[in-house]
């Protein structure tokens, strides 16, 4: 069965400074990994995402995730934080298996402190 | 404009009435989902659909029901055998294999 797990309910960070945000999954076969930002009462917004190739995926806004085979893991990073990217912080899995179904974490909500 | 449509975005219902959720999308896309968010939970699915006239149970599908008539639409219903239907409703879609969903701004629903 798919799952996805996202250690830290919320993490604090200096604006300017570096962030990451955790993501750790399980599929069987090749994985197809999301991540999506929300903010108060809308849906979900796309950042990137890894389907093959490099293992440093960049996306929207300044984002980028590394693919850790190994780990299973797909951190999403930034290299300057802003008070603007304050928000809740979703990791989702896909396999193309029969099911194809998209399995999200729990969220982790982003606090960037001025 | 392309995208997917939930209404209402707010609703309210009395505790033992069914309720609609609508969810239409205008993307072409074959695959369509649910899922429910709750504070602390995160995004839990309930159903989705791949094809018209298909679809499958998720991980929390006891107390819904859904129907896929036409490739556009996927209506989710609320019974009143769901114990706890107060919260945040999001339809997505996608195209199959291996792509990004593309999500609605959701419907929240309050049972009183």
């Amino acid at each position: 069965a798919q799952s996805v797990a996202q250690p830290e309910d919320q993490v604090n960070v200096a604006e300017g400074n570096p962030l990451t945000v955790k993501c750790t999954y399980s599929v069987s076969g090749n994985p197809y990994l999301f991540w999506y930002v929300q903010y108060p009462n809308r849906g979900l917004q796309f950042l990137l995402k890894y389907i093959t190739g490099d293992n440093l995926v960049k996306g929207s806004y300044g984002f980028e995730a590394e693919f850790n085979k190994s780990q299973t893991s797909f951190h999403l990073k930034k290299p300057s934080a802003l008070v603007s990217d304050s928000a809740l912080y979703f990791c989702a899995v896909r396999a193309l298996n029969r099911d194809d179904k998209i399995i999200f974490g729990k969220g982790t909500r982003l606090h960037i402190l001025p | 404009d392309g995208g997917i449509t939930q209404s209402p975005k707010y609703l309210f219902r009395k505790e033992g009435q069914n309720v609609t959720l609508s969810c239409e999308q205008n993307l072409n896309h074959d695959a369509m989902y649910w899922y429910r968010q709750d504070p602390g939970q995160g995004l839990r699915l309930i159903y989705y659909s791949q094809i018209v006239n298909d679809f499958q149970k998720g991980d929390i599908a006891e107390g819904y029901s859904v129907s896929r008539e036409k490739k556009e639409s996927f209506p989710l219903t609320v019974t009143s055998a769901q114990k706890n239907p107060t919260a945040f409703y999001l339809c997505a879609s996608s195209i199959s294999g291996g792509n990004e969903a593309f999500f609605g701004q959701g419907t929240r629903l309050t049972v009183v």
